[in-house]
């Protein structure tokens, strides 16, 4: 089973819908991430958690929100979708124990805005 | 600018050529990843470097912190090793709350052809 999962993998919806993207980890590390990536650009940072309590705006955060409901879940809100947030969102966690702080990666979900 | 350059950002090699991908960055680091992302898009994290060279299977990643450079080789190359691979730095002026937030390179789509 995939340590770090997300729901939906696609996701269709209109202009204006509030949407959720949801992120489970089962390797136990306090970090979380929502990335995301658009074609020719690189992977940007939205919003990380460094545990429960400690979430903190990354360089893209407006038009977003997020919830740390436990260690192991990392959710993202789209409060009201627009077009231009079309685009593939990751999730990851990290572990800066043991000096290499890795970060794993859920397998993405698509979200297409109309 | 880009804090974070790769080259090139297309590359197709025949099976068995030895591969360079480089990176460059503009900023100080207090480390840098290799990334790979597949076609189906998921992310595997290859390497984390701070100095040195690392090695792992047919794949090596070097670093020059003094010249903020880096590359990745891929020896014997495979139509498996097509994919994009992505150079992401850690940003120095983070680590005092220990974060390591990444900036992404626009990543480098390698395609093996047999």
């Amino acid at each position: 089973d995939a340590d770090v999962t997300q729901t939906p993998r696609n996701r269709i919806t209109k202009t204006g819908k509030r949407i959720m993207l949801e992120c489970s980890q089962t390797k136990g590390h306090d970090r979380m991430y929502w990335y995301r990536q658009d074609p020719g650009l690189g992977l940007r940072l939205i919003y990380y958690s460094f545990d429960v309590k400690d979430i903190n705006k990354g360089e893209i955060s407006d038009g977003y929100s997020v919830s740390r409901q436990a260690q192991a879940k990392f959710s993202l809100s789209l409060e009201s979708a627009i077009p231009n947030q079309t685009a593939l969102y990751f999730c990851a966690t990290s572990d800066p124990s043991g000096g290499a702080d890795t970060q794993y990666f859920g397998p993405g979900t698509r979200l297409t805005v109309l | 600018k880009n804090e974070v350059e790769q080259s090139p950002q297309n590359l197709t090699a025949q099976e068995g050529e030895f591969i360079t991908i480089n990176c460059s960055y503009s900023v100080g680091i207090s480390a840098l990843h290799w990334l790979q992302q597949h076609p189906g898009g998921g992310i595997v994290s290859l390497f984390m470097l701070s100095s040195g060279k690392k090695k792992h299977g047919r794949l090596i990643a070097t670093i020059n912190i003094q010249e903020k450079h880096s590359s990745l080789h891929i020896t014997a190359s495979h139509p498996r090793d097509s994919a994009v691979y992505i150079c992401a730095v850690e940003l120095i002026y983070f680590q005092h709350r220990g974060s390591e937030k990444l900036v992404f390179g626009k990543g480098t789509k390698l395609t093996v052809n047999p």
